[in-house]
């Protein structure tokens, strides 16, 4: 298996404009979750799904956040309008069921002008 | 709010020297502690798994541990490739996962 596959690895942009990350995660596992990770806040969660289901989207720090995962094997993180405190590395992983171990993707690194 | 913290932030280690990483946390109903290792510029990798209080698991040069209160990391003879980042997390009865801000450990040959 080709493990969790993010893309764009890297994204720079503008403030104001708009930013899509892109996930696959590992074929057969159910649970996906969106991460994000800064110096200064750590490893966060921002959403998480199971069956893509949207379980827990406390994590979200501002409407301009949204996640969808139309399908078992896709799922969008979209940043509308993007601002410079949202850059951060962004991971996504999935795990087999909601309660075992987790398999991150290499992430992508956004950076907003 | 469930809270992982863990110490020390960073570890300088000659090769050889063993040593301990700490990890203490409050979950409000402990699914599962999980601790990760991440290199720079990649996603955090698993490693271990613990459940219950008392259960232990190995690995290579790592031993992790669990009370109801902290886990540990043993690394007994550490090489230069076990630097890394080691990230503990905890996940709750409600399925929500939380991570602590990880012990960055460098081992000198």
């Amino acid at each position: 298996d080709a493990g969790v596959i993010q893309s764009p690895r890297h994204e720079v942009t503008e403030m104001g404009q708009e930013v899509t990350l892109r996930c696959k995660p590992i074929s057969g596992h159910n649970s996906l979750f969106w991460y994000r990770q800064t110096m200064m806040r750590g490893l966060e969660l921002l959403i998480y799904f199971n069956n893509n289901v949207p379980i827990d989207d406390s994590g979200m720090p501002e409407d301009r956040f949204s996640a969808k995962m139309p399908n078992a094997s896709f799922s969008t993180l979209k940043i509308q309008p993007s601002e410079p405190r949202d850059s951060a590395v962004y991971f996504c992983a999935s795990s087999l069921t909601g309660l075992a171990e987790q398999f991150f993707g290499p992430g992508t690194r956004l950076t907003v002008l | 709010e469930d809270q992982v913290t863990q110490s020390p932030e960073a570890l300088r280690l000659q090769e050889g020297e063993s040593s301990s990483l700490n990890c203490s946390y409050t979950v409000s109903g402990l699914r599962g502690l999980f601790w990760y290792r991440q290199d720079p510029g990649k996603g955090p990798e698993f490693l271990f798994t613990l459940y219950s209080a008392g259960e232990e698991k190995e690995k290579e040069r790592l031993k992790a541990t669990l009370t109801k209160k902290e886990s540990f990391l043993h690394i007994t003879a550490p090489k230069p490739e076990d630097s890394a980042t080691y990230l503990c997390a905890v996940q709750s009865n409600a399925g929500k996962s939380t991570f602590g801000d990880g012990t960055t450990l460098t081992v000198k040959p």
